[in-house]
């Protein structure tokens, strides 16, 4: 089983379109966990990152289920820039600073 | 500009040779991590630095890459004797201390024929 697993997609929403993206992690010992940004053939960029109680930025809210170890992010009123790739990335333990990022989920948003 | 530099930006290179990549990170980031991506994944960490020390390296590396941070500044990755499997997007990215975001680079994409 991968260390950090998601849905590659593509997912294909119109415009205005609310999607979520769940991503699964295998290390019950996980500390940190982020959503980062990566557009095609650019370097990805950090989106947000989740805590336990969750968190909400504008139209981006993401969200930690510890129990069933998934983290979760939801972009509410899609637009034509949040076409990206969605990378979900898990720090494992703490005392490293070694970072697992899983394959991202393509996300299209189409006019 | 002061954000994370890479160079050279790409390279190509015949199987066999040797190939090296700096990276310069943001002033003050204290920590410097390399990763290595292929099409359609994600990032694959290779290795971090906390200064000049390098902390971590993945199992997954063979002996023929080598990265160093003689000065806790920039960092260079060598590959020996590189192969086809070795061609690759090689990201560079650094973090301030106590922070975990982490600052990408652009990037060095290596073709290896």
């Amino acid at each position: 089983r991968k260390e950090v697993e998601q849905d590659p997609g593509p997912f294909n929403v119109p415009e205005g379109a609310t999607v979520a993206f769940n991503c699964t992690y295998s290390n019950s010992a996980s500390q940190s966990f982020f959503w980062y940004r990566q557009d095609c053939r650019k370097e990805p960029k950090l989106l947000m990152s989740v805590y336990s109680s969750g968190n909400e930025d504008g139209r981006f809210t993401a969200q930690l289920n510890r129990a069933s170890q998934y983290i979760s992010l939801l972009i509410r009123d899609s637009k034509l820039s949040d076409s990206a790739t969605y990378l979900c990335v898990v720090s494992p333990q703490t005392g490293t600073y070694k970072y697992i990022f899983g394959t991202g989920t393509r996300l299209k948003v189409l006019a | 500009d002061t954000g994370v530099s890479q160079n050279p930006r790409h390279k190509i290179t015949k199987r066999g040779q040797n190939v090296t990549f700096r990276c310069d990170p943001i002033s003050e980031h204290n920590r410097l991590y390399w990763y290595r991506q292929t099409l359609g994944q994600g990032p694959e960490f290779l290795t971090y630095f906390q200064n000049e020390a390098q902390l971590e390296k993945s199992r997954l590396l063979s002996d023929r890459f080598s990265a160093e941070r003689p000065k806790g500044s920039f960092s260079t990755l060598e590959i020996q004797r590189t192969e086809q499997g070795d061609s690759a997007m090689y990201l560079c990215a650094s973090s301030l201390p106590g922070r975990e975001t982490q600052y990408f680079g652009p990037g060095t994409r290596l073709l290896v024929l």
